[in-house]
């Protein structure tokens, strides 16, 4: 089945540093989703992206969908302990339900 | 604001046993959706609906069925609990408007079989 596969598995930071998690998939997306889960939490949408090279931001965030839309990006500048948690890509082939990464962990040591 | 709910927080079970947990949606939403979320292992699709009365398999549905009787409502039933199936169970909701739409979460139940 289609596979997206999400790279780091963990990442620790110290506070202030910068942080990108990068999503990988083996065929053309329609779109991709990004999701943040604060622990204990429950995953919560932060953007789509559908456009090839498309580039959104949300104040320190910065999404990136890559020409070919078969990768993307999550980079957080300048972590805060505000940004821990685990960060998922969810993608979508066609008719099929969005699948998603495995999720980077982000640890911000203050 | 969308609100997702689930049955319960916490379950423990016996194996063998049949076990229902329920997902409600309030926002009118087509899609429900039902996750299992394992450590390392991300969010795995059990089952969805995309209306009424209709079910697709996910990726993973081996040992578990799903209702959808009204369109609030989506339930994930475990018709046989085993061991394998401790996990924490996440349902989602979305609307469909032609693309996808923003998954709208539950706060999960995290379910023990002894």
């Amino acid at each position: 089945g289609q596979q997206v596969m999400q790279i780091p598995q963990y990442q620790h930071v110290q506070e202030g540093e910068d942080f990108t998690t990068y999503c990988n998939s083996s065929t053309t997306l329609s779109n991709i989703q990004w999701y943040k889960q604060r622990p204990g939490g429950h995953p919560v949408f932060l953007i789509q992206l559908v456009k090839s090279g498309e580039v959104k931001k949300q104040k320190r965030l910065t999404f990136q969908f890559g020409e070919a839309k078969k990768n993307s990006s999550l980079h957080i500048t300048a972590t805060q302990t505000t940004d821990v948690g685990t960060y998922f890509c969810a993608g979508r082939r066609g008719n099929t339900p969005l699948v998603f990464g495995k999720g980077t962990r982000l640890s911000v040591i203050a | 604001d969308v609100k997702v709910t689930q049955s319960s927080r916490y379950l423990v079970k016996r194996t063998g046993e049949k076990v229902f947990l329920e997902c409600v949606q309030d926002m009118d939403h087509e899609n429900m959706f039902w996750y299992r979320q394992d450590p390392g292992l991300g969010l795995r699709l059990i089952y969805f609906s995309y209306d009424v009365k209709m079910k697709e398999k996910g990726d993973i549905p081996e040992g578990y069925s799903v209702s959808r009787e009204k369109k609030e409502r989506f339930s994930l039933i475990l018709e046989s609990a085993s061991t394998n199936q401790t996990s924490m169970y996440l349902c989602a909701s979305s609307f469909w408007t032609g693309m996808d739409q923003p998954q709208h979460f539950g706060d999960g139940t995290r379910l023990s079989i002894l």
